[in-house]
């Protein structure tokens, strides 16, 4: 199975920051890579798919880029909102795995 | 509109069988690359794969449960049915049912999810 390991695990951050969570996979998976953002009691939502591209209806703050084995995506402006888990997972092959989160929290 | 819930038990003995049922809404498990899938999540913890099902009658399980998962659908019902046997207390989790679209395998739409505790 592909591993996906995300870093850091947590962070902490301040309104308007520029944010970058890394997301590095066990083998080459291309770009079949999507991120999910997941507030606390809720279901994740998907952000990026394909690595790089961006989910209809996320805001543009949002960004992912990366192939191969290293992937990040990027919050350009850190809105109140945004604090929250994110999860990346490959679709490259089964088994689909999912990173282990990485916590986005106020400074 | 796409819409997906779970139902089912919220409590389970150990040993027993975990029956979940999705219900979803805005699409046919009948319409080609379509597709849902289940996740789990332990409380704290991260997502965890599961099964899922195309539209072709296609089924893929996660290998570490693959011999106590069984998934199936019912279009007539726009269902689709998780079992889960054997079940013990690391089990505990929430498990979500997710929509999965015609160009990747990824989910795009998510129930709310169901929290199943296993405990005697």
């Amino acid at each position: 199975a592909i591993q996906l390991t995300q870093s850091p695990s947590s962070l902490s951050a301040s309104v308007g920051d520029r944010v970058s969570i890394t997301c590095r996979a066990s083998q080459d998976i291309s770009t079949a890579l999507a991120w999910y953002q997941q507030k606390p009691g809720k279901a994740p939502n998907l952000l990026i798919y394909d690595a790089s591209s961006l989910e209809t209806g996320v805001p543009s703050r949002f960004s992912g880029s990366g192939s191969e084995t290293d992937f990040t995506l990027t919050i350009s402006s850190l809105q109140p909102e945004d604090f929250a888990t994110y999860y990346c997972q490959q679709f490259n092959s089964y088994p689909l795995t999912f990173g282990g989160g990485t916590k986005v929290e106020i400074k | 509109q796409i819409t997906l819930k779970e139902s089912g038990p919220t409590l389970v003995k150990p040993t027993q069988t975990l029956t979940l049922t999705c219900t979803f809404s805005g699409f046919s498990l009948t319409t080609s690359g379509m597709g849902v899938g289940w996740i789990r999540q332990p409380p704290g913890k991260a997502l965890e794969w599961l099964a899922l099902i195309h539209w072709d009658g296609g089924k893929r399980y996660s290998p570490s449960l693959n011999s106590r998962l069984t998934i199936t659908s019912d279009t007539s019902k726009n269902q689709v049915v998780l079992r889960l046997t054997n079940m013990d207390p690391v089990d505990t989790a929430t498990y979500h049912c997710a929509h999965i679209g015609a160009a990747n395998v990824l989910f795009n739409y998510w129930g709310q999810g169901i929290l199943v505790t296993v405990s005697s």
